[in-house]
């Protein structure tokens, strides 16, 4: 069973650009949330999908939007990148039985942005 | 607010060693808890999940147990190697806050 993907692996953009990353959850998954993980911060939660709409939303700012499809690949976008926005962004993806009642998150291996 | 404490931040071990990492809650209102391995510059790895009702899981080498009253996880590994190496983070999907709160980690050296 394939698990979590994420493409890229590894962007290098500059300020004001944006970006989007892509991730594949593990078959039969649909429930996909994204992370933020800095040294100095930490894993920090951005969003969670669940059937093609947004569930639950972190403490960002509206920059960061993502969205979900039917297959249940997810896709996150971050508009006029800051230097701040260099970090490893992690998605995960669950079998969310519930809102009580939720599975083993699966990590992907994380795209790393750099902004320059 | 809802917080998760994961101390030491670092430890240092000898092979063989049995060792202990702590995971801590500031709410008893979970449902489950989770604990992941993570590799410099890699994605996280799921070692056990515990749900609200369960008091432990074992895997291999591992045992994870929960105490939602006093708001403590602990992750025992039995007999610790080298490639045990690595950063461990629990984290806690806390009823009704819609995600999970990782803590910030404990970074293991097992020493041949």
């Amino acid at each position: 069973k394939a698990g979590v993907t994420q493409t890229p692996r590894y962007l290098i953009k500059t300020r004001g650009q944006q970006v989007t990353l892509s991730c594949s959850p593990i078959s039969g998954h649909r429930s996909v949330s994204w992370y933020q993980q800095t040294p100095g911060q930490g894993l920090q939660f951005l969003f969670e999908y669940f059937s093609e709409t947004q569930r639950n939303k972190g403490n960002f700012p509206g920059r960061f939007s993502g969205r979900q499809f039917s297959n249940s690949r997810s896709e996150m976008n971050v508009s006029t990148l800051e230097l701040g926005d260099s970090a490893l962004y992690l998605c995960a993806s669950s079998l969310r039985i519930s809102q009580e009642y939720y599975n083993e998150q699966f990590f992907g291996p994380g795209t790393r942005l750099t902004v320059l | 607010k809802q917080e998760v404490t994961q101390i030491p931040a670092a430890l240092s071990v000898p092979e063989g060693e049995n060792l202990v990492l702590n995971c801590s809650f500031t709410d008893s209102a979970i449902y489950n808890l989770q604990w992941f391995r993570q590799d410099p510059g890699k994605g996280l790895t799921s070692l056990l999940l515990i749900q609200s009702s369960q008091r432990e899981q074992t895997s291999g080498r591992l045992n994870a147990s929960l105490d939602k009253s006093s708001g403590r996880s602990t992750l025992y590994i039995a007999a610790s190697q080298p490639g045990d190496s690595a950063t461990y983070l629990c984290a806690v999907r806390f009823a009704n806050a819609g995600k999970s709160t990782f803590g910030d980690g404990t970074t293991l050296t097992v020493k041949p």
